[in-house]
Parts: C-alpha cells; sequence; structure tokens
C-alpha cells in the first residue's frame, strides 16, 4: 500500500459530461501528480503542485484542471468528455518537489467514457 | 516524440537467472533516472534510481547502470524470482530552471519470472 488514495476506482460516464477524480496523498506529502495511462500512450505526465501551487505542467488539455486544497488533497477536473478520454488516471505523491524524491502512485481511476 | 524507449515488449526469463531491461532516452537534458514496477491493477512502485553523475547504483538484487554517451540505462535483477514479474518502466526527469518533477515515462517491459 502506497500511502496514497485515489477515488472513485472506476468511472463511466457519457461524452460531453464532466467529472472529478480524487487524490489523498501520502501523510506528510506535499507535492502531488497527476499522470494519464492510455492504451496507445502509456503514462503520461500532466499536471503537479506543491503546497497548494501548481508547479509544472505537462501536456494537459484545456478542458481538464486540477488544484491542490488547503489540506493537501487534489482533485482533478475533467469536462465536455471524449471517447477518447478514457483512461486510467493516476495520482502520485512525493515529500519534495524536486526529481531526486521518488513518486508514490495510488491505484488509479479507471475512467471510461462511452 | 518518444523521448524514453523501452524496445522490448516483453521479457520471459528462468527463476534464479539474471532479467536485463534495457531503456533509450533523446533528450541529453534528463539528468535523473528511475525504475518502476508495476503489477496489474496496482500504481506503479519505486524500484531504484540514479543520477547522471553515476554510471551505477546497486540496491540489493536490482543494479542499474547508466550510458550517458549512449543515453542507455538498463535495469539487472539478480537472482530473477517469480514474484518479480510484473511490468516495468524507465522514467526520466531533469532540472528546467527550478521546475518541478517531471517524469518522462517509457513505454514498459513485461518481464516474466518461469519457475
Amino acid at each position: 500500500d502506497s500511502g496514497v488514495t485515489q477515488t472513485p476506482k472506476h468511472l463511466i460516464t457519457a461524452t460531453g459530461q464532466r467529472v472529478t477524480l480524487r487524490c489523498s496523498p501520502r501523510s506528510g506529502d506535499l507535492s502531488v501528480y497527476w499522470y494519464q495511462q492510455s492504451l496507445d500512450q502509456g503514462l503520461q505526465f500532466l499536471i503537479q503542485y506543491y503546497n497548494g501551487e501548481e508547479r509544472a505542467k505537462g501536456n494537459i488539455l484545456e478542458r481538464f484542471s486540477a488544484q491542490q486544497f488547503p489540506d493537501l488533497h487534489s482533485e482533478l477536473n475533467l469536462s465536455s468528455l471524449e471517447l477518447g478520454d478514457s483512461a486510467l488516471y493516476f495520482c502520485a505523491s512525493s515529500v519534495d518537489p524536486g526529481v531526486s524524491s521518488p513518486l508514490h502512485f495510488g491505484n488509479g481511476t479507471r475512467l471510461t467514457v462511452t | 516524440d518518444q523521448q524514453v524507449k523501452q524496445n522490448s515488449p516483453s521479457l520471459s526469463v528462468q527463476e534464479g537467472r539474471i532479467s536485463i531491461l534495457n531503456c533509450d532516452y533523446t533528450n541529453s537534458m534528463f539528468d535523473y533516472f528511475l525504475w518502476y514496477k508495476k503489477y496489474p491493477a496496482e500504481g506503479p512502485t519505486f524500484l531504484i534510481s540514479i543520477s547522471s553523475i553515476k554510471d551505477k547504483n546497486e540496491d540489493g538484487r536490482f543494479t542499474v547502470f547508466l550510458n550517458k554517451s549512449a543515453k542507455h540505462l538498463s535495469l539487472h535483477i539478480v537472482p530473477s524470482q517469480p514474484g518479480d514479474s510484473a511490468v516495468y518502466f524507465c522514467a526520466a526527469s531533469a532540472v528546467y530552471n527550478n521546475a518541478g518533477n517531471m517524469l518522462t515515462f517509457g513505454g514498459g517491459t513485461r518481464l516474466m519470472v518461469k519457475p
């Protein structure tokens, strides 16, 4: 158990809808990351927060947004969903925001858009 | 453009033998490299890392080798055990002007260790 909690585990929704994925980091970790794993793209970095502030941004679509709250949990909002958004979304956390701090991943939220 | 590549989608080895997983990268700005292991229905788990100032790092049965001139790294598992059967991801990171930690992952190699 990595200590990172993601909810829900599975989500099935229709195109055009909006969903929110939630992540609670390991106790003591200040940095939270979101990754997307689709069948043809592998694990793709979306965004990183550190202590409530955005720290780094990857190829995150404009339809997607995220935030980290004062209690350090994070939410990833996906809107105007398309079939291609179906993927596993992983949250990870680390103590420090730098490269030498290993990421601890949750078990992911599987999103299916129909 | 895949900046981190794992050219072998799968690898099968006998228990007790050595497993060698390979990874190539193209971005010369990468200066920190990691290996993660992933079991089905779980998130990736950190295994071992190496900084670009080193060419080898060892942790128990796991050793990572880095060849900067060839832009190549490898993970050696000795001896391999059936519990090592999983998908292994190579990842790379670079520090750009105090930016955060953006890991670029390879596509993964599925390792099967046969008893």
